[in-house]
């Protein structure tokens, strides 16, 4: 079965700097991979996603996040972080012949002025 | 519409009443997903259709929970009988194709508090 771990339940940044938001997963066979970002009082939305191809990928509002099968992680990155990004972010993985998502149980960004 | 609506967005019942959520998805969409989410807690898969068919509902947590999707569209979760540890936000998202690479888009939401 799969399952998704992020080690960490908050991490703060300060804006500007960049930032690193954690996600290892296990599945049997080769993973999709997402990442999924929710502000408060508003449902989750849809950042990016690791299908295939090149292990870099990048989404929306600047973030982007590298497949690393070895280890197998996907970890969420941005360059330079805002204030506005602070938020709370899901990973989520599904194998290439499973029915469902699993949802790791979020990280809180809290990016600091 | 443009999303994913629920209704209703908040929902309050006493123990023991059913209840019936709503999930409108994006036009078009083959597959829709409904999805239970606890406090602090990422979304926990309950089940999924692609078109009316419902496809896996291995995550339902016991009988009293049943979802239909009669004409591909539109789709109701149902709870009978509830109680207090079905409090929870419950999530609906839907995807144009299915697929396991097909990103979902979810919807707001609905927030139900069984007192």
């Amino acid at each position: 079965a799969q399952s998704v771990a992020q080690p960490e339940d908050q991490v703060n940044v300060a804006e500007g700097n960049p930032l690193t938001v954690k996600c290892t997963y296990s599945v049997s066979g080769n993973p999709y991979l997402f990442w999924y970002v929710q502000y408060p009082n508003r449902g989750l939305q849809f950042l990016l996603k690791y299908i295939t191809g090149d292990n870099l990928v990048k989404g929306s509002y600047g973030f982007e996040a590298e497949f690393n099968k070895s280890q197998t992680s996907f970890h969420l990155k941005k360059p330079s972080a805002l204030v506005s990004d602070s938020a709370l972010y899901f990973c989520a993985v599904r194998d290439i012949e499973g029915q469902n998502f699993v949802f790791g149980p979020g990280t809180r960004l809290s990016v600091l002025p | 519409g443009a999303g994913v609506s629920q209704s209703p967005r908040y929902k309050v019942t006493k123990r023991g009443q059913d209840v019936a959520l709503r999930c409108d998805p994006i036009s078009g969409h083959v597959s829709l997903y409904w999805y239970r989410q606890a406090l602090g807690q990422g979304p926990e898969f309950l089940t999924y259709f692609n078109y009316e068919a419902q496809q896996d509902k291995s995550g339902l947590p016991n009988d009293r929970f049943s979802a239909e999707r009669p004409e591909g569209s539109i789709s109701t979760l149902t709870i009978q009988r509830t109680e207090q540890r079905d409090s929870a936000m419950y999530r609906c998202a839907s995807s144009l194709e299915f697929g396991g690479g097909e990103t979902q888009y979810f919807g707001p939401g609905t927030r139900l508090l069984v007192l």
